[in-house]
């Protein structure tokens, strides 16, 4: 089936450091969105983003987080700077529609040390 | 704001056992509810979904019935089997601008041989 891509899939870095997280949407999709879930806990909605824009976003989608997909190219999610709390998985994840069957990638895990 | 539920953290059964993990949802509009299943480093996989009172989602002989009066969503197999194995989260979808999932806290289903 479609598959979305997450590079890398383990990331480790320095508290205060930036970093960006690369997912390579389904191809055709139009909607994108990130998830956050740190360990032990459920899965909460950071972002989505659609023609270019942020949507809607969370509480959790700090001031230091930012997206983009510039030239239909990975879709990205950006953290500047890192502090400890971020360290969980992030999944990225695409749709056709607003509405439609929503596919996940495998997830980055970030650990901020 | 809107909220998901699921009773069981961990449910351990023997292969063909019949499964029931219980999803209760909290919402102010009329969401769309769905079961995703993750396997071991993986990102979650769509199951199946419900739109409205009274319809049924069913996929790989899992079923379950949206039912609005009960806020439920309740997940059930007639008999399970061990690659069933794996976590299963229920959600609720809503938005117009791009499916925002509010996620379970999710139920590690361990079937053994």
């Amino acid at each position: 089936g479609p598959k979305v891509l997450q590079i890398p899939s383990h990331q480790i870095i320095d508290m205060g450091q930036m970093v960006t997280l690369n997912c390579d949407p389904v191809s055709n999709h139009l909607y994108f969105y990130w998830y956050k879930q740190i360990l032990g806990q459920q899965m909460e909605f950071l972002v989505n983003f659609y023609n270019g824009k942020v949507m809607e976003k969370s509480k959790l989608f700090k001031d230091q987080f930012s997206v983009e997909r510039p030239d239909g190219s990975y879709f990205t999610l950006k953290i500047q700077p890192t502090a400890l709390e971020d360290s969980a998985v992030y999944f990225c994840a695409s749709s056709l529609h607003g509405t439609s069957e929503v596919f996940f990638g495998k997830g980055t895990r970030l650990t901020v040390v | 704001g809107d909220s998901v539920t699921q009773t069981e953290g961990q449910v351990a059964l023997s292969e063909e056992d019949f499964l029931t993990i219980h999803c209760n949802y909290s919402a102010s509009g009329y969401p769309a509810l769905f079961w995703y299943v993750q396997y071991p480093g993986e990102g979650p996989q769509f199951l199946f979904r419900a739109s409205r009172d009274k319809e049924k989602g069913s996929s790989r002989g899992f079923e379950a019935t949206y039912d609005k009066g009960t806020t439920s969503f309740h997940l059930r197999k007639a008999s399970v089997q061990e690659s069933d194995s794996a976590v299963y989260y229920c959600a609720l979808g809503e938005g117009n601008a791009g499916a925002k999932l509010t996620f379970g806290g999710g139920t590690r289903l361990t079937v053994r041989p």
